[in-house]
């Protein structure tokens, strides 16, 4: 069963803009991630985050992980053409930790 | 990191045909994930593969429709078997990165299927 929930499902901004996309996921986690998928691609892992983090930075990539809600969020700053993608929560969830599972995703579009 | 090589990449298939898709490595690995992707939906995980042993699968799928082989630690196979239009999806294969220290993943760039 999927693990996350992300709002927005779709998310339509201007380049050079800021985006933002949440997560919420159920259970209790060791980690949570962020992957990136161009049109249908391969994922590509962009982020990890664990349980005892709240705050994580990686370029133009801001994480923040908030236990107590059981929520995530992604933040990509001055957003470019080429960030348009859908982009995916994932945690280990219930899992012992040897399984990945998924959100739905964010779709993104940022025009140029 | 990893690097995976998936094929075919993509193929319309005939329904009632099967299907089968390769996954290589460019190093051993334990565990190789087998996920599908429906259209316009996020990942859905089919089964853990692990070398020696039988796969282990997901709530909703079965050896029967979805059976896979692992005879080494560099290679994987998937095979949808009985195609319906249902298994219309990218089925992705993926590994864990060792050097991570937790589960995450590099993925194989996707096989799309098409089943008519």
């Amino acid at each position: 069963s999927q693990q996350g929930e992300e709002d927005p499902q779709a998310l339509s901004i201007q380049e050079g803009e800021n985006a933002t996309m949440n997560c919420s996921y159920k259970t209790s986690i060791n980690n949570l991630q962020w992957y990136r998928q161009n049109s249908g691609r391969g994922l590509v892992h962009l982020i990890l985050i664990r349980s005892n983090e709240r705050e994580k930075h990686s370029g133009r990539l801001r994480v923040t992980l908030d236990t107590s809600k059981k929520s995530s969020s992604l933040l990509i700053t001055a957003s470019r053409a080429a960030d348009t993608a859908s982009y995916f929560c994932a945690t280990d969830g219930d899992t012992g930790g040897f399984k990945t599972i998924f959100g739905a995703g964010t779709r993104l579009f940022v025009k140029a | 990191s990893a690097v995976i090589s998936q094929k075919p990449s993509r193929d319309i298939c005939q329904r009632g045909t099967s299907l089968t898709i390769q996954c290589q490595v460019d190093s051993q690995v334990t565990m190789m994930f087998w996920y599908r992707q429906q259209p316009g939906q996020s990942l859905t995980l089919i089964a853990t593969a692990n070398q020696g042993s039988e796969a282990t699968y997901e709530s909703g799928f079965v050896i029967d429709k979805f059976p896979i082989s692992r005879p080494n630690l560099t290679f994987s196979t998937l095979t949808v078997s009985n195609m319906s239009p249902e298994d219309s999806s990218i089925y992705l294969c993926s590994v864990e990165l060792a050097s991570s220290g937790a589960n995450v993943l590099t993925f194989g760039a996707g096989s799309r299927l098409t089943v008519l």
